[in-house]
């Protein structure tokens, strides 16, 4: 299993302001996921964050709006850029277990942006 | 079209009752299905994970079906408790495995929001 934590645990944000938040995973692991979960929708992967390159991002979603840091194995970043109240969401970091069946998610990051 | 369908969108039932959730998708090819419950303002946590070949798979008083052919899952819970509040997701893994990663491609329904009351 793994343990994710995640910061800020909630944060109310200025349009216009950029946060950046946190994920931190008690084991390494290759990859790590970052995805927004907006009021009453599905989850919705961002993108994938690699260590030691550059992260790859879904359809929609783009590195200058959505920059992630990737610094070691157990560690990411996701800054969400120049916000906009449509940016309020939960944003949720996650890793796949071992042989990749197993999903974890952290408790996630409730963001408004007024 | 990729997409997984969940219903009812809420319930409302009362403690210790049974109740069933349902699970409709369209994905292909399919890799494997899974139940999530995600509490209010917590992250999703894995109830069940389900490949193609298993019918049933129990996980204490939470019990999932799929059915391959039909392309439906459905979530019961039995002897439902307070605690059980929370939203049910439906999450279908399209093969390859390897898309994007060690997750694969996943599919997120929206979820059922479950209360139960005393």
């Amino acid at each position: 299993s793994a343990v994710i934590s995640q910061k800020p645990s909630r944060d109310i944000c200025q349009r216009g302001t950029s946060l950046t938040i946190q994920c931190q995973v008690d084991s390494q692991v290759t990859m790590m996921f970052w995805y927004r979960q907006q009021p009453g929708q599905s989850l919705t992967l961002i993108a994938t964050a690699n260590q030691g390159s550059e992260a790859t991002y879904e359809s929609g979603f783009v590195i200058d709006k959505f920059p992630i840091s990737r610094p070691n194995l157990t560690f990411s970043t996701l800054t969400v850029s120049n916000m906009s109240p449509e940016d309020s969401s939960i944003y949720l970091c996650s890793v796949g277990g071992v042989e990749g069946y197993e999903q974890y998610f952290g408790p996630g990051t409730r963001l408004t942006v007024t | 079209k990729n997409q997984v369908e969940q219903s009812p969108q809420s319930l409302i039932i009362l403690e210790g009752k049974n109740c069933t959730l349902q699970c409709n998708y369209t994905v292909s090819p399919f890799s494997n299905l899974r139940w999530y419950k995600q509490d209010t303002g917590r992250g999703p946590v894995s109830l069940t994970i389900m490949t193609f070949s298993e019918n049933t798979k129990s996980n204490g008083r939470y019990t999932a079906t799929l059915d391959a052919d039909t392309k439906q899952s459905s979530l019961h819970i039995t002897a439902s408790q307070l605690s059980d509040s929370a939203s049910y997701i439906c999450v279908v893994i399209q093969s390859p495995m390897n898309y994007g990663g060690s997750q694969g491609n996943l599919i997120f329904g929206k979820g059922t929001k479950l209360s139960v009351k005393p």
